[in-house]
């Protein structure tokens, strides 16, 4: 059981170029979401996905478009990489809502993404 | 829209003393979680303490404690015993609550506050 896993860890990018950065999890969690983390900004929410087959923005989406490929992906892509998108990336899945209220949010390891 | 500031950027502790991080939010919603999230070099987010706004008294962990004063929108975090281990970012964390909220699971962060400890 290795929760939620992210690759790559790390990324550098020439300004213009495309990537996508992966997300799995295996808790069989309905929603998976993507933030990014700058320095003294805290995390921030990108994109979401409540359940498989919807997604929808957070609070900079700008610059991004994600993909939930199945209920256990959610990519999040990059299609011409500016500077401003140097960043930690944080993919999470919480257990979900309903009759057995669970707090936990899990989070990947993170991908420390460059862009020169 | 729900925000959350933490005020301290960088805070200190001799080893085994107590220290407090600071956190307050803005929100218009009665029902809603708090959490506090620790964040060590190796970047992995963990779940430190979480409290419920329903609920009056305060969360403990072990030697993590909150002071969740819900009028004032004033949720801090108390580390005792503080050890060589506890240095980390800290980062306190809000998320909507209630039935209308089921599914909807994003947190909104502060800033952090970076904590080191002192041998």
């Amino acid at each position: 059981n290795a929760g939620v896993t992210q690759t790559p860890k790390f990324q550098v990018l020439k300004t213009g170029q495309s990537m996508t950065l992966q997300c799995a999890q295996d808790m069989n969690h309905n929603s998976m979401y993507w933030y990014r983390q700058d320095p003294g900004m805290g995390l921030r929410l990108i994109y979401y996905s409540a359940s498989e087959g919807t997604t929808d923005k957070g609070e900079v989406p700008n610059g991004y478009n994600v993909s939930r490929l199945n209920k256990r992906e959610f990519s999040l892509r990059l299609e011409s990489a500016a500077p401003s998108q140097t960043s930690v990336y944080f993919c999470a899945s919480p257990p979900g809502t309903g009759v057995t209220f669970s707090y936990e949010q899990y989070f990947g390891p993170g991908t420390r993404l460059t862009v020169t | 829209a729900q925000t959350v500031t933490q005020s301290q950027p960088e805070m200190s502790v001799q080893e085994a003393e107590t220290v407090t991080l600071s956190c307050t939010y803005d929100t218009s919603e009665s029902d809603y979680y708090l959490f506090w999230y620790k964040q060590p070099p190796s970047r992995q987010m963990i779940l430190v303490i979480r409290q419920e706004a329903y609920k009056q008294q305060n969360a403990t962990e072990n030697r993590f404690s909150v002071n969740f004063q819900k009028a004032a929108k004033s949720f801090s975090l108390k580390i005792s015993d503080s050890q060589l281990g506890d240095a980390a970012m800290y980062f306190c964390a809000y998320r909507s609550g209630g039935i209308s909220n089921f599914g909807n699971e994003k947190l909104t962060f502060g800033t952090g506050t970076r904590l080191t400890i002192i041998p």
